[in-house]
């Protein structure tokens, strides 16, 4: 039973530059959330998406949008990067109709370095 | 962003010794969980506890959810070199996000 996986696992980019960040979430999960772990941190929630809609959003600008697809998996795009934006991008799976719903599953992270 | 307040930031401890940290939140909030973070990696669940003054243990770790709903610990019993990371209390109300405390960082001396 495959866990929550994220790819890249590494990446660098530069000021100004867009990046796309992806995630697969564990077997029989309907919901990805996204989060952003600044070192030193605690992650912060920045979207979740069910039903292929954004569901819920933390406090990031729109240059962070999303896109759920019909299989679950997911994706985290990032317009006009900052250095600020340097971090730890988790993302996260839960099944929405499970009394569980609170049960979040990261997967390993996508490093973003941004110079 | 929304953080609970977790306490200590830090410990230095000898391994099998016990250990305890909590979390507080201005907030209730209806599911408390806990993980751990080991360096490069993403947070794993340990407990997730879903009734007030719920008390669950799993191996050496026991966490309860205080009664206010605003508040939950977590102890490592015997702790050993594996216990070794960051740990992170979050709070969940239906509806999506996690709201994390900002860690405590245990190191464990053999």
């Amino acid at each position: 039973d495959a866990g929550v996986t994220q790819s890249p696992t590494h990446l660098i980019k530069t000021r100004g530059q867009q990046v796309t960040l992806r995630c697969s979430p564990k077997s029989g999960h309907d919901t990805v959330s996204w989060y952003q772990q600044a070192l030193g941190q605690g992650p912060q929630f920045i979207f979740q998406y069910y039903e292929e809609e954004e569901r819920q959003r933390g406090n990031f600008p729109d240059r962070f949008s999303g896109h759920q697809f019909p299989n679950y998996s997911s994706e985290l795009n990032v317009n006009a990067l900052l250095l600020g934006d340097s971090a730890l991008y988790l993302c996260a799976s839960s099944r929405i109709t499970s009394d569980r719903s609170g049960e979040q599953y990261f997967g390993p992270g996508t490093r973003l370095t941004v110079t | 962003g929304q953080q609970l307040n977790q306490s200590p930031q830090s410990m230095f401890i000898q391994e099998g010794e016990d250990v305890s940290m909590n979390c507080t939140s201005s907030s209730i909030f209806n599911t408390w969980l806990w993980y751990k973070q080991d360096p490069g990696e993403g947070p794993v669940l340990l407990i997730a506890l879903y009734k007030a003054g719920e008390l669950t243990s799993n191996g050496r770790l026991t966490a309860q959810f205080g009664i206010t709903r605003k508040d939950s610990f977590l102890n490592i019993s015997a702790s050993i070199p594996s216990d070794v990371g960051i740990y992170f209390c979050a709070g969940h109300n239906q509806g999506g996000k996690l709201i994390f405390g900002q860690g405590t960082e245990l190191s464990v001396k053999p």
